[in-house]
């Protein structure tokens, strides 16, 4: 079946080391996001990427950084990962249409525990 | 700017029984995309239901169905003989034709009792 797959599920990590979250996807759709979820949050999407282009949400962190070296694959990299990073991370996929008028569909999350 | 209100924070249903979800929601744009998506336990966010707005028949899926009102920009969520299964997080969301910026609800969380 095709779908959004997160590696790893649950990602331990310590205050200020770098941490990198994994998204991949069979659908073969052109863009790609990033939500934060914080427990009893709704999601708060950090960034998308549409092909190659990266679109940065104007109130995320420069702490988060991401990656999409092709159209499987992109990554979310936490640079010096602070205790309020903790949390859910949510990749989605959206099919290629220029009016971005899609449904999104998402992975089973990233929960990141900041020590 | 666009919002997407979720005015119950917690539900309950009886197992087969029907249960109401309410959202509304506030845009400038005359199109656009509403849909609701659930959150089990396990978190993975699962795609419900999803309505056009230039669509005037409400969408229905199975035992999911929604009423749409777009002039009192009303998007509520029914649930029909109610399954164990259920039992999640509802998110309400919003997408616009200008962006894939996706608002959500703040959420409902369903409870169905056996």
């Amino acid at each position: 079946d095709a779908m959004v797959i997160q590696n790893p599920r649950y990602q331990v990590t310590q205050f200020g080391k770098p941490v990198t979250l994994s998204c991949s996807q069979t659908l073969n759709h052109n863009v790609m996001y990033w939500y934060q979820q914080k427990s009893s949050q709704a999601p708060k999407l950090l960034f998308h990427y549409y092909d190659k282009d990266f679109n940065n949400e104007a109130d995320t962190p420069d702490n988060f950084q991401s990656r999409r070296p092709n159209t499987s694959f992109c990554f979310l990299d936490i640079r010096s990962p602070g205790l309020g990073d903790a949390a859910m991370y949510l990749c989605a996929t959206s099919r290629d249409v220029v009016t971005y008028q899609e449904t999104q569909y998402f992975g089973p999350g990233t929960r990141l525990l900041v020590l | 700017a666009q919002t997407v209100t979720q005015s119950q924070p917690e539900m309950s249903v009886q197992e087969a029984e029907t249960v109401t979800l309410s959202c509304t929601y506030d845009t400038s744009e005359s199109d656009y995309y509403l849909f609701w998506y659930k959150q089990p336990p396990s978190r993975q966010m699962i795609l419900v239901i999803r309505q056009e707005a230039y669509k005037q028949q409400n969408a229905t899926e199975n035992r999911f169905s929604v009423n749409f009102q777009k002039a009192a920009k009303s998007f509520s969520l029914k649930i029909s003989d109610s399954q164990l299964g259920d039992a999640a997080m509802y998110f309400c969301a919003l997408l616009p034709p200008s962006g894939s910026r996706l608002t959500f609800g703040e959420g409902t969380q369903l409870t169905v009792n056996p």
